[in-house]
């Protein structure tokens, strides 16, 4: 099956800095990539998604600033949390698909802690 | 955006055939409907997916009735390792995820 990666799995960081994590599909080309956050005991909640090549198109109440998306070639694509407080520590998702409109398949995930 | 509706929570012994339906009344026409399962700490792994009738591959068969407001993941002789949560989403561009059935087997 289609296999997508995330690094780092794990992170952890001071209040004010910023942090990239990057999401690869290894065996397909990723025309959509989607990023997803999601908080304990909760479900996935999508923030934005982005098309190779293009800007990425973000969910209402999402903060493009904050999270800046770059999808710069078919199998890469990151996303960077930018000044990070602890209120955005999550578990940040990413999934990626050969067309807008395929199966998408997901990452394994990052935990991402503030302190 | 189609919304679903699936049990929160479902238990079932060890062996057992294990049955979620999810409901999703506004199905738009061209979605197909996607399932996953999600363990703790683990992005969702991909399931099944299908449009109409059945659809069966290596670890689980989908049952979608002609109207497709709702479709049924059956799940053979499930063992601990099926204990996950179970989302059914209609699959247009973007996936909305609800909330999800929490399975826990039981030995």
């Amino acid at each position: 099956g289609a296999v997508v990666s995330q690094h780092p799995s794990w992170v952890i960081c001071k209040s004010g800095t910023s942090v990239k994590i990057e999401c690869r599909s290894l065996d397909f080309q990723a025309t959509t990539m989607f990023w997803y956050r999601q908080f304990p005991k909760q479900s996935l909640m999508l923030m934005a998604t982005s098309n190779e090549g293009s800007k990425a198109t973000y969910e209402q109440g999402v903060e493009k600033d904050k999270f800046l998306i770059n999808h710069a070639s078919l199998t890469l694509s990151t996303l960077t949390v930018t000044s990070a407080h602890p209120e955005d520590s999550s578990f940040y998702i990413c999934s990626a698909s050969a067309t807008s409109v395929s199966t998408q398949y997901f990452g394994p995930g990052t935990r991402l802690t503030v302190l | 955006l189609a919304k679903t509706t699936q049990p929160i929570s479902m238990d079932s012994y060890e062996g057992q055939e294990v049955n979620i339906t999810c409901s999703h009344n506004n199905i738009a026409t061209n979605d197909y409907i996607t399932w996953y399962q999600q363990f703790p700490s683990q992005g969702p792994r991909f399931i099944i997916q299908g449009y109409k009738t059945k659809v069966t591959n290596e670890v689980a068969s989908l049952f979608i009735p002609a109207d497709r407001k709702s479709s049924t993941l059956s799940l053979p002789r499930v063992s601990l390792s099926d204990t996950a949560v179970y989302y059914c989403l209609p699959k247009g561009e973007k996936l909305t995820f609800g909330t999800g059935t929490r399975l826990t087997i039981i030995p």
